[in-house]
């Protein structure tokens, strides 16, 4: 079965400071991955995902298949990156693309 | 160019109940999909809609019902309501050949008591 697992429930990092968001998957096919994000009082919506290889508002994505891991990185944190953030998957069955695996999601809070 | 739009935004039910919960995809997109996301926890995927059919389903039991329309909107249906079943449901519309690229709704808070 799939399984996104993101291990830190809540990252607290000062503005200016890099930022690290882990994520781990278990897919024994060829994974697709996606970062959403939700800003306070905001819907869920994406932020990138990896076949893009884009950076959106500074964040950028790696799939490290060895590893299984697409961790969301910024060198630089800022304020208005405060927001819950979650790590998904794409689901495939017989009839193709179906929904997202999604993890429990990170709170990332950036200190002034 | 609309947004998901979703209704009620809360609502209580008693055990044993019925639910319906709308939603109205975003303009042109094809697909719909609901999840369940509780406390704490992440979205959970329910089940997937394209050219009102179901295409995709999650781990939920057939209590959980669903239907999409001609113009894309859709509802989600549960019956025999149980107290796990109280969460934040949402939709999501998305275009068939873009998967993963979804447009959230904000939700519908279901509580059951």
């Amino acid at each position: 079965a799939q399984r996104v697992t993101q291990p830190e429930k809540l990252l607290s990092v000062f503005k200016g400071a890099p930022v690290e968001l882990k994520c781990n998957y278990s897919y024994s096919g060829s994974p697709e991955l996606f970062w959403y994000v939700q800003y306070s009082r905001q819907r869920l919506q994406l932020l990138l995902r990896h076949i893009s290889r884009e950076s959106i508002k500074g964040f950028t994505a790696d799939l490290n298949k060895g590893e299984t891991s697409f961790h969301l990185k910024k060198p630089f944190a800022q304020e208005e990156d405060s927001a819950m953030y979650y790590c998904a998957l794409q689901q495939y069955s017989g009839g193709g693309a179906d929904g997202l695996t999604f993890g429990k999601g990170t709170h990332l809070i950036i200190q002034p | 160019e609309t947004g998901v739009t979703q209704s009620p935004t809360h609502l209580i039910k008693t055990r044993g109940q019925q639910v319906t919960l709308r939603c109205s995809s975003q303009s042109g997109h094809n697909t719909v999909s609901w999840y369940q996301q509780a406390l704490g926890q992440g979205p959970q995927f329910i089940f997937q809609y394209y050219r009102e059919e179901e295409n995709g389903r999650g781990n939920f039991p057939p209590r959980f019902s669903g239907l999409q329309f001609p113009n894309y909107s859709s509802e989600l249906n549960v019956n025999a309501l149980e107290l796990d079943d109280s969460a934040l449901y949402l939709c999501a519309s998305s275009l068939i050949y873009v998967p993963g690229e979804l447009f959230f709704g904000e939700g519908s808070r279901l509580t059951v008591l």
